[in-house]
């Protein structure tokens, strides 16, 4: 069984850029939740996907959004970044539409918006 | 709204000591209650879990149990290793909603 993985490990952008950060599932996961995760905090929830549909979105602007495939693989995607996006972004997927199950995580994509 | 409370870190130890770390919740309703743990250059990874109040979660040497009347679910480990460094979330999920964690606790533990 293959884990969650994310792409890529690093990125550094441009204030105003836009940027994709991609996540595979766990085989068999159909929802895929992602967080921001700022230094020093606890991961934020931004959204959750089940079967390609977004199914709940946490406290982020439009300019968040994100995508699913029939794969179960995933796109965050962020446009006019701004300083304040700079973080870890954590994928987890698991079986369970939104529900206190456990959620496997990737091992994140770290942005640096300069 | 739900929300997590948990120690404020670093917290440093000798190798063989004690752990607790503190947690403490707001919740409406029935939450099942976690703990994530987060090794460097890594993703998070769940410790254990509990789903009810006054149930016990075990993992690798660590507990927590799901106090209700006190809204806790403090982490705890008899002996630590120099392994167990790492950064440790608290995190509660419901039916319908994400998970909401904490603002973590890291953990360093020298021998």
């Amino acid at each position: 069984e293959t884990g969650v993985t994310q792409s890529p490990t690093h990125l550094i952008k441009t204030r105003g850029q836009q940027v994709t950060l991609r996540c595979s599932s766990q085989s068999g996961h159909n929802t895929v939740s992602w967080y921001q995760q700022a230094l020093g905090q606890g991961p934020q929830f931004i959204f959750q996907y089940y079967r390609e549909e977004e199914n709940g979105r946490g406290n982020f602007p439009p300019r968040f959004s994100g995508l699913q495939f029939p794969n179960y693989s995933s796109e965050l995607n962020v446009n006019a970044l701004e300083l304040d996006d700079s973080a870890l972004y954590l994928c987890a997927s698991s079986l369970a539409v939104s529900g206190p199950d456990e959620q496997f995580f990737g091992p994140g994509t770290r942005l640096t918006v300069l | 709204g739900d929300s997590v409370t948990q120690m404020e870190g670093p917290v440093t130890l000798s190798e063989e000591a004690f752990l607790t770390i503190n947690c403490t919740y707001t919740a409406t309703g029935y939450p099942s209650l976690f703990w994530y743990v987060q090794y460097p250059g890594e993703g998070l990874q769940l410790l254990l879990k509990a789903t009810k109040a006054d149930d016990k979660g075990s993992n690798k040497g660590f507990e927590a149990t799901y106090r209700k009347e006190t809204t806790s679910f403090h982490l705890e480990k008899g002996s630590v290793q120099v392994s167990d460094s790492a950064v440790y979330f608290c995190a509660l999920g419901q039916a319908g909603t994400a998970l909401i964690f904490g603002k973590g606790t890291t953990l360093s533990v020298s021998s």
